[in-house]
């Protein structure tokens, strides 16, 4: 079975940049979340999906960060104008079910923002 | 809000040395806890979880026990091995939600 892929694994901008994150989670898979994970910290939630529907987005900075899953299977994380601020791993994870099963997370995309 | 405490940042021993990482956290209900492990350069990988108050999860030798007086589920290993040198993360998920409130993570560096 097939893991979590990302791509692209890697991210170099200058602030005020636009970059986009892609995430094909496991088949079968109705739940996919996006986590931003700063150096040396642990991943933190910005956005989660059950199939198409956004669930919890409180997290994501809604003036410069977007989050799609248009047919509930792949997802686009954006970010519109980037900061120094925004350097860290974004993580993409998928899981079957609610909150209380395992979450299966890709590589990563770890983005520097100069 | 929901959070997870982890009080040793860094761990480091020699092979076969005994294990413990505590975790304690704070949420209403009753969470279901969960431990993950990140190797560098790679994603968090779930280790077990336990749901219920004196539930025990294990996985590849390592366990941990839901104590909700205690309100802990420490990480505990037997005899390390140079291989389980990693990132360890404690987590929770409050009642029916499906979002993982993280630690701040335990890098753990073992010793041939």
């Amino acid at each position: 079975e097939a893991g979590v892929t990302q791509s692209p694994r890697y991210a170099v901008l200058q602030e005020g940049q636009a970059v986009s994150f892609w995430c094909d989670p496991i088949s079968g898979h109705d739940t996919l979340y996006w986590y931003q994970q700063p150096r040396d910290q642990g991943p933190q939630l910005l956005v989660y999906f059950r199939d198409e529907a956004v669930i919890d987005n409180s997290q994501l900075p809604s003036d410069r960060f977007s989050a799609v899953r248009p047919k509930g299977t792949n997802s686009t994380l954006k970010i519109q104008s980037a900061k120094q601020g925004d350097t860290a791993t974004y993580l993409c994870a998928s899981s079957f079910g609610g909150g209380k099963y395992e979450q299966y997370f890709g590589p990563g995309t770890r983005l520097t923002v100069l | 809000g929901d959070s997870v405490t982890q009080t040793e940042g860094q761990v480091a021993l020699s092979e076969e040395d005994f294990l413990t990482i505590h975790c304690n956290y704070s949420a209403s209900g009753y969470p279901a806890l969960f431990w993950y492990v990140q190797y560098p350069g790679e994603g968090p990988q779930f280790l077990f979880r336990a749901s219920r108050d004196k539930e025990k999860g294990s996985s590849r030798g390592f366990e941990a026990t839901y104590n909700k007086e205690a309100t802990s589920f420490h990480l505990q290993k037997a005899s390390v091995q140079e291989s389980d040198s990693a990132v360890y993360y404690c987590a929770l998920s409050a009642n029916a939600g499906a979002k993982l409130t993280f630690g701040g993570g335990t890098r753990l560096t073992v010793r041939p």
